[in-house]
C-alpha cells in the first residue's frame, strides 16, 4: 500500500522567502510523484510530477522538488515566495499510469508581505 | 483544460435523500475517480473507473456508489445522505499513457 505523508499543516513565510515544504512517501513499487496545488473554492492544479527520469523536477511558477528515495522524500521549495503563492498545496503518489493517486493531507501555505 | 464538468456545483440536501452527482469529460478517456475532500484529510478516494461497466472501490466507499454506462459519464450517488458525507466532491480523469489526474472545479455538498 501506497501512503503520503505532508509534514506540517500550516506553514508561514514572508515575501521573498524561501518556501519549503515537506513530503514524504511510502510506496512498495518505484513511486510516481505529484505536487498539487489549490487556490480557494478551486480545483487541483498539477504543479510538478516525477515519473523516475530527472530527480530534480521543475515545475510552473517556479516550484522544483527533488526526489531523494533513501530518504522517501519528495520535498517541495521555492526560492522566493509570492503573495500569489498563497494557496494549499497537495503531495501526492501512483504507482504508474492510469493508477490511482494517493494523497497526503495537505499544507496550507499563508505568505505574509 | 481536461474538459471535466461537474454538477452541480453546490448542492444542499436532507438527511436520508438519495443525490446523484454527475462527472462529464469531454475527450472519453477511460480513467475516472471521485475523491472527496475534508479539513485534515487532504483528498480521499470513493470509487474509480477503468472504463464502461469497470468500477471499483476506493478507501472510503461505504455509503457510496457509482455507475459508469459511457465512456464521458461517471455518476457518484448518495443512496441515503448523511452529515458525514457533508464534503467538497472531486472527480478526476487519467490520461492514457500519462501518470498525473486532472481534476473538475469539484462539487459542494451540505447535508443538513
Amino acid at each position: 500500500a501506497q501512503s503520503v505523508t505532508q509534514l506540517g499543516s500550516h506553514v508561514s513565510v514572508s515575501e521573498g522567502a524561501l518556501v519549503l515544504l515537506r513530503c514524504n512517501y511510502s510506496s512498495s513499487v518505484p513511486p510516481y510523484l505529484f505536487w498539487y496545488v489549490q487556490y480557494p473554492n478551486q480545483g487541483l492544479q498539477l504543479l510538478l510530477k516525477y515519473t523516475s527520469a530527472a530527480t530534480l523536477v521543475k515545475g510552473i511558477n517556479g516550484f522544483e522538488a527533488e526526489f531523494k528515495k533513501s530518504e522517501t522524500s519528495f520535498h517541495l521549495t521555492k526560492p522566493s515566495a509570492h503573495m500569489s503563492d498563497a494557496a494549499e498545496y497537495f503531495c501526492a503518489v501512483s504507482e504508474g499510469s492510469g493508477d490511482k493517486l494517493t494523497f497526503g493531507t495537505g499544507t496550507r501555505l499563508a505568505v505574509r508581505p | 483544460d481536461a474538459g471535466i464538468t461537474q454538477s452541480p456545483r453546490h448542492k444542499v440536501t436532507e438527511t436520508g435523500t438519495p443525490v446523484t452527482l454527475r462527472c462529464h469529460q469531454t475527450e472519453n478517456h477511460r480513467y475516472m475517480y471521485w475523491y472527496r475532500q475534508d479539513p485534515g484529510h487532504g483528498l480521499r478516494l470513493i470509487h474509480y473507473s477503468y472504463g464502461v461497466k469497470d468500477t471499483d472501490k476506493g478507501e472510503v466507499s461505504d455509503g457510496y456508489s457509482v455507475s459508469r454506462s459511457k465512456t464521458e459519464d461517471f455518476l457518484l450517488t448518495l443512496e441515503s445522505a448523511t452529515s458525514s458525507q457533508t464534503s467538497v466532491y472531486f472527480c478526476a480523469i487519467s490520461v492514457e499513457g500519462n501518470t498525473e489526474a486532472f481534476f473538475g472545479q469539484g462539487t459542494r455538498l451540505t447535508v443538513v
